[in-house]
């Protein structure tokens, strides 16, 4: 079955504990992003990914990390947490081939939502 | 700078009568447009895409979705409501034909609820 896992689905946490949040997609798609979704602002992407060891910075990237290691995987990590970091966060994937890649839509796992204390 | 806009933060419906979710956009550019719906914890799945093959666009579930470039909207119906329809509802401005999916933009969310 074509998903996008993303680890863990809850975390209650520190501030400054350092975490990683992992998604994984098995699907071979190219792209893959990280957005956060907080009440009356809908998601807002905070960092995404072309390909293998290509990265970029959403609109909302400070504080986070990312790594694109392999192909499948898009790790989110947090170096310090805050608690303006508390947010449920998604994962994302899509394929970039085909004439007009912004028709490919984006498979999207089922959240992770983190409390920073 | 492209933006997207969703009329009404929450609208709630008998079930059986029809559905109206309002979606106006802004983009300098032939857009493409995207309707996602997010149940309670769940990721969003997609409804509906506009990429300018057609103006009416069917997805899943009964939706069905009206690009109109003069009014810049991008509104979602469903004839009939069912109670399953009930979760929020993400209307998405996608890059255009020369960009991919890096410059998604997506609305503040609708949430919809179903009256028995």
């Amino acid at each position: 079955e074509a998903q996008v896992t993303q680890n863990p689905r809850y975390l209650i946490t520190v501030t400054g504990k350092k975490l990683t949040v992992t998604c994984s997609q098995n699907m071979n798609h190219e792209y893959m992003s990280w957005y956060r979704q907080d009440p009356g602002l809908g998601l807002r992407q905070i960092y995404y990914s072309m390909n293998v060891e290509v990265t970029d910075k959403g609109d909302v990237p400070e504080g986070y990390k990312v790594s694109r290691k392999e192909k499948r995987n898009f790790p989110l990590i947090l170096e310090s947490p805050s608690p303006n970091q508390t947010s449920l966060y998604f994962c994302a994937s899509s394929s970039l081939t085909g004439s007009v890649r912004s028709n490919q839509p984006q498979h999207f796992g089922d959240g992770t939502r983190l409390s920073i204390l | 700078a492209q933006s997207v806009t969703q009329l009404d933060s929450h609208v709630s419906v008998s079930e059986g009568t029809p559905v109206l979710l309002r979606c106006n956009y802004s983009s300098s550019y032939s857009p493409s447009l995207f309707w996602y719906v997010q149940h309670p914890n769940k990721g969003l799945q997609l409804l509906l895409k506009y990429t300018s093959a057609a103006t009416l666009v069917k997805g899943i579930n009964g939706f069905e979705a009206e690009f109109k470039k003069s009014e810049t909207s991008f509104h979602l119906t469903k004839p009939s409501a069912h109670m399953s329809d009930a979760a929020e509802y993400f209307c998405v401005l996608g890059g255009g034909s020369n960009f991919g999916n890096e410059k998604l933009t997506f609305g503040t969310g609708t949430r919809l609820t179903i009256i028995p």
